[in-house]
């Protein structure tokens, strides 16, 4: 397709499970963000991507999260031993450039996965 | 962090009625981007303003930037209820690149 993919889009995960949550940007978009959600709130930002080089990964919220993207293309971001509170929408989004000076280009986001761990 | 403060938090309103939005910092953004999100589904761009007192318009919706760049408002007219959703504002400041998001504003027209 010619947007942003997510997959899976829900995941139910006991806690202490790991989950692995997939990214497909818009081909030939350099940038891509991860983003999580909680219910009511804003997306924060947990990692960002150039093409395969993860230049800021301080949103992540603990060593349980870890994000690649290999070949500059698909992103999976990786929980271990998921909590309870790691419940919430992951947000991946793309974009063809993201410039220095604050500004950005436009974003294009997936659908999100959204992961409930019990 | 939240370094972008949205108000109202929720908005109910009726169809027909006027709203206004706002999105309030104490940063000054390089430039800053409105989005909406649907249930379900990721925030959509809708806007994004530059210079500072920049107004742009987009049907029934009117966004400005603050002189100072540090504040932004949406200003919906004759809202519909396709118009509900919830409204995102997002800068990135201080040289970053990495867009930083509000809270967001809830709002439900009832038809």
């Amino acid at each position: 397709g010619a947007g942003v993919s997510q997959s899976p889009r829900y995941k139910v995960a006991k806690r202490g499970q790991d989950v692995a949550l997939r990214c497909d940007p818009i081909s030939g978009h350099v940038s891509l963000f991860w983003y999580q959600q909680a219910l009511g709130q804003g997306p924060e930002f947990l990692t960002y991507f150039q093409n395969e080089a993860q230049l800021d990964k301080s949103g992540l919220p603990s060593d349980r999260f870890f994000a690649e993207r290999p070949e500059g293309s698909v992103s999976t971001l990786k929980i271990q031993r998921t909590q309870q509170e790691d419940s919430a929408v992951y947000l991946c989004a793309s974009s063809q450039f993201t410039g220095t000076g604050g500004r950005f280009e436009k974003l294009f986001f997936g659908s999100g996965t959204q992961l409930s761990v019990l | 962090t939240q370094l972008l403060e949205q108000s109202p938090q929720f908005l109910s309103i009726q169809e027909g009625e006027n709203l206004t939005v706002y999105c309030n910092s104490s940063s000054v953004f390089s430039s800053l981007q409105w989005y909406r999100q649907e249930p379900g589904e990721g925030p959509v761009l809708l806007v994004t303003v530059v210079t500072g007192g920049e107004v742009k318009k987009l049907k029934r919706l009117t966004f400005q930037f603050g002189d100072a760049r540090k504040d932004s408002s949406l200003h919906i007219t004759a809202a519909q209820p396709g118009d509900t959703g919830l409204y995102l504002c997002a800068g990135a400041s201080g040289g970053s690149y990495i867009p930083t998001f509000g809270r967001g504003t809830s709002l439900i027209v009832h038809p």
